[in-house]
């Protein structure tokens, strides 16, 4: 079963604005992932925050994390077209595996 | 080189076919991994090799068998598949099995349609 829930499921917004995603889990957790995927492509790494980080930048892209409320956030500022994407946040389940969350399409229009 | 290379990146075969998936990765990578992805869904997990040693399967059906010849090769054989085994196949990669401080590399995928 999935162990993350991502909402919005879709997200439209105009160029030049912010964009927030938003991942929830269930279980305890060593570090949390966020990838992008473009339309039928692979999966492209965006930024990992561990356990005991409560916010990480890396350009425009902000990720908080909640291990309290098992949530977390992705924010992209000043969107672009080119950051039209799927994005998905992935948890270590175990030792070996990674598990995707439901992922937020993000479609930014010019 | 950071990337992961996946072959073919279309296939189309029949229930009766047999056909194989392949996927390389030139960064001194010890484990590789096996995804399927529905569309607008994330992507499953199959398989997990480390160290050229299957460790994880996650119940696949046995009409995939997974294959590490070494360490830099990843193949995925496919026999009898059913209709409902199209997906988009994504192969990946990690410099350790330890997910604590790894990040994961994706190949672009194979479409893959079973008619």
């Amino acid at each position: 079963s999935q162990q993350g829930e991502e909402d919005p499921q879709a997200l439209s917004i105009q160029e030049g604005e912010n964009a927030t995603m938003n991942c929830s889990y269930k279980t305890s957790i060593n570090n949390l992932q966020w990838y992008r995927q473009n339309s039928g492509r692979g999966l492209v790494h965006l930024i990992l925050i561990r356990s005991n980080e409560r916010e990480k930048h890396s350009g425009r892209l902000r990720v908080t994390l909640d291990t309290s409320k098992k949530s977390s956030s992705l924010l992209i500022t000043a969107s672009r077209a080119a950051d039209t994407a799927s994005y998905f946040c992935a948890t270590d389940r175990s030792f070996q595996k990674l598990v995707f969350g439901t992922g937020t399409r993000l479609l930014v229009s010019p | 080189d950071t990337e992961v290379t996946q072959t073919p990146k279309h296939l189309v075969m029949g229930m009766t076919n047999k056909k194989s998936l392949k996927c390389e990765q030139h960064m001194g990578h010890r484990a590789m991994y096996w995804y399927k992805q529905k569309a607008k869904k994330p992507p499953e997990l199959m398989f997990v090799y480390s160290y050229e040693k299957l460790s994880i399967n996650e119940s696949v059906p046995s009409r995939f068998s997974p294959e590490c010849p070494n360490s830099s090769l990843l193949n995925l054989h496919l026999h009898a598949l059913q209709p409902e085994d199209s997906a988009l196949y994504l192969c990946a990669s990690s410099p350790t099995p330890a997910l604590a401080k790894n990040i994961q590399y994706f190949g672009a995928g194979t479409r893959l349609s079973v008619l």
